[in-house]
C-alpha cells in the first residue's frame, strides 16, 4: 500500500512569505502528526490531528499551524517565514491517536524547506 | 517533564565491533520507549520498541528504569547499520524524539 506522502519535496521562500505543506497518510490511518528536523534540534513535535482536531501542539509560535481534512490529509502552513524555519517539516501517520501503548509511527520523506 | 538525551551526536566504531548507543530518559509515568532510524535516502522508520522485546537486526535495547536509560546494542556493527538512531519516549499524547545519533561503521 501506499506510503506517507508530502508534496513539495523542496521549497525555497524569502523571509516575510508563508508556506503550506501537504501530507497524505498511509489508506485508513487517521492520525497525522508533524516534526521539524534541524541538526542542531533534532526532531521536534509540531501538532498532531486526529479526526479533524488538533489534539497536541508542541512549543512552537503560533506562525505554524495546520488542518486536517476530512479524508486524513493534513497541511502545515508557517507564515511570515524566519530565516530559522528553514529545516526538514516531516510527517507521520499511524493507526490512532499517539498515546501510550500505540505510538507506531510511520514517517513520510519529508519536505525540505529553505527559507532565503 | 519530558525529555530524551542522546549523548553523542556522532559515533564510529569498525566493522565487527560491539556497538551502543546510549539514551537516557526523564518522564514521571510509565515510560514506552522506541528507537527510530533513518538510512541514508531513505525514511526515518522504527526500528525496535522496548514492549515488543525483540531483536532486529541483531539490535537490541534493554529499558532500564533505575538508570532511565533505554541503550540500544548491537555486538556485531556490519557497514550497513550506519545510520542516524533516534530514541523516542512515548508520554500520554506525545513522542519525543532525542537529538540523535550518527553513526559510522567503519569498514
Amino acid at each position: 500500500k501506499a506510503g506517507v506522502t508530502q508534496t513539495p519535496r523542496y521549497l525555497i521562500k524569502t523571509r516575510g512569505q508563508q508556506v503550506t505543506l501537504s501530507c497524505s497518510p498511509i489508506s485508513g490511518h487517521r492520525s497525522v502528526s508533524w516534526y521539524q528536523q534541524t541538526p542542531g534540534q533534532g526532531l521536534q513535535f509540531l501538532f498532531e490531528y486526529f479526526s479533524e482536531t488538533q489534539r497536541n501542539k508542541g512549543n512552537f509560535p503560533g506562525r505554524f499551524s495546520g488542518r486536517q481534512f476530512s479524508n486524513s490529509r493534513s497541511e502545515m502552513n508557517v507564515s511570515t517565514l524566519e530565516l530559522g524555519d528553514s529545516a526538514l517539516y516531516l510527517c507521520a501517520s499511524s493507526l490512532g491517536v499517539i498515546r501510550s501503548g500505540a505510538n507506531v509511527l510511520t514517517f513520510g520523506a519529508g519536505s525540505r524547506l529553505t527559507v532565503l | 517533564a519530558q525529555r530524551v538525551t542522546q549523548p553523542e551526536k556522532l559515533l564510529s566504531v569498525f566493522k565487527g565491533a560491539p556497538v551502543e548507543l546510549k539514551c537516557n530518559y526523564s518522564y514521571s509515568g510509565s515510560p514506552e520507549l522506541f528507537w527510530y532510524v533513518q538510512y541514508s535516502r531513505q525514511r526515518l522508520q522504527l526500528l525496535l520498541r522496548h514492549i515488543s522485546r525483540e531483536s532486529i537486526k541483531g539490535f537490541t535495547a534493554d529499558l532500564n528504569k533505575g538508570e532511565t536509560s533505554f541503550h540500544l546494542k548491537k555486538p556485531f556493527a556490519q557497514e550497513e547499520d550506519s545510520a542516524m538512531y533516534y530514541c523516542a519516549l512515548g508520554g500520554a499524547n506525545n513522542l519525543f524524539f532525542g537529538t540523535g545519533t550518527r553513526l559510522t561503521v567503519i569498514p
